[in-house]
């Protein structure tokens, strides 16, 4: 069993659509839990972060994390054509320099 | 504003041919590291620096070494590539010690081995 599981979609969803994407993790030290997108053919970037449990909201945006679940999630609302890319969760736990990483989902958003 | 430069961009080898991809960062990061993404697998962790002059395994080691040059820059290199080496090779910079801070990663070197 991987310790971060992700779906790789492709999911594809209408303009203005509100977007649900979601990881689930094994490991109870993670501690730290990311959102990198990725568009073709470029680098990760950093989307979201998030240290322990809660939420978190920038803009479209807004990350969950579920500790006693295991679960993160990353909800974009009014999703745009331009936020059509590969979405990575991402977590590690304290004192380590490892980012786990999920196999990532393909977002596709149509006018 | 060049953050993390890779080169090279793209690269077709022979089974058994060696290189080195090459990545530099101008953020004075302490952290840097190497990963390689392939369909279904996600990114996985190569080799990484926490600091010059140190090199560490991270989950997929074999068939590559390493060298932290400078704080700058952190090479990889393929000795004998296999085709099982073929992917998209990512070179990554963090601030601390850990990736518990925003890692900025390059463009990418998509390597294939014939």
């Amino acid at each position: 069993q991987k310790e971060v599981e992700q779906d790789p979609g492709p999911l594809s969803v209408p303009e203005g659509a509100i977007v649900s994407l979601n990881c689930t993790y094994s490991n109870s030290a993670f501690q730290y839990f990311m959102w990198y997108r990725q568009y073709s053919r470029k680098g990760p970037e950093l989307l979201m972060y998030t240290y322990s449990s809660g939420n978190k909201e920038d803009g479209r945006f807004t990350a969950q994390v579920d500790k006693s679940s295991k679960y993160i999630s990353l909800f974009i609302r009014d999703s745009q054509p331009s936020d059509s890319a590969t979405y990575l969760c991402a977590m590690s736990a304290v004192n380590t320099d490892k980012l786990i990483f999920g196999t990532g989902t393909r977002l596709q958003v149509f006018p | 504003n060049a953050g993390v430069t890779q080169t090279p961009k793209f690269q077709v080898l022979k089974t058994g041919q060696s290189m080195t991809l090459q990545c530099a960062q101008d953020m004075n990061h302490n952290s840097m590291y190497w990963y390689r993404q392939d369909p279904g697998m996600g990114l996985r962790l190569i080799y990484y620096s926490a600091s010059e002059g140190t090199t560490d395994k991270g989950e997929v080691p074999n068939g590559y070494n390493v060298s932290r040059l400078n704080k700058r820059e952190f090479s990889l290199r393929l000795e004998s590539a296999a085709p099982s080496q073929t992917s998209v090779y990512f070179c990554a910079s963090s601030r601390t010690g850990g990736m518990n801070t925003e890692a900025f990663f390059g463009q990418g070197t998509r390597l294939t081995v014939v």
